[in-house]
């Protein structure tokens, strides 16, 4: 069975501080790998990688996979009281296109 | 206009009861499904419908039971509610052959059984 583990679940620090979000994944016929926001109420994307060692950036938020080792990273910088959500990552197969969400981090900004 | 929306918004209802959930999309995608997200925040997979087609359809219980009148529209229909359906419940679409896959979630339908 696909399976995605997000760490750590939970984190909270101060505002300006720089964060760095983990998921793995094994997956059967991987794809890529997506990361969404969810705030209050529907996630909300924010990247799609497919090839390794490539990083997407926008704004202070970036986010790089690596194929090899089976994991993807999302970092962001200066954070913001808005940043404050849950970070989902998804892995995307081929075939039935099916999206296999992670756990979840709930990232809390202190102002 | 909402790309994607959902009615009702909320639901509360009692243990045994019938429900249905609705959601259409005006994107004028092709790929619409159901996510249920539990109260630690996991989002899983129940249904995927392409063209009115059923692509996916995870271990979910018979009771859940989609519906796709035509592609911009793909409905819930829940018999016999338990108490672990209470969930928020999220519909979503996209269209295929897209380079960038994003899917278009609704504001989600928490669903509340007593």
């Amino acid at each position: 069975e696909d399976k995605v583990v997000q760490s750590p679940l939970s984190l909270v620090v101060h505002e300006g501080d720089t964060v760095t979000l983990n998921c793995s994944y094994e997956v059967t016929n991987f794809r890529s790998l997506l990361w969404y926001k969810q705030e209050k109420k529907a996630p909300t994307f924010l990247f799609m990688l497919t090839s390794s060692g490539i990083e997407k950036k926008s704004g202070r938020l970036s986010s790089i996979l690596d194929k090899k080792e089976l994991f993807s990273i999302l970092n962001i910088t200066a954070t913001q009281t808005g940043d404050s959500a849950v970070y989902l990552c998804a892995s995307l197969n081929f075939g039935n296109e099916k999206l296999t969400f992670g756990t979840g981090t709930r990232l809390t900004i202190i102002p | 206009d909402t790309a994607v929306s959902q009615t009702p918004k909320y639901l509360v209802t009692q243990m045994g009861n019938d429900k249905s959930i609705k959601c259409e999309q005006n994107l004028g995608h092709d790929t619409m499904y159901w996510y249920k997200q539990d109260s630690k925040k996991f989002l899983k997979i129940m249904f995927s419908y392409n063209n009115k087609e059923l692509i996916i359809n995870e271990t979910v219980p018979n009771r859940f039971s989609p519906k796709s009148p035509d592609k911009a529209h793909l409905n819930l229909h829940i018999n016999s509610l338990e108490l672990g359906d209470s969930a928020v419940y999220f519909c979503a679409s996209r269209q295929t052959g897209q380079v960038n896959y994003e899917q278009y979630f609704g504001p989600g339908t928490r669903l509340t059984v007593t």
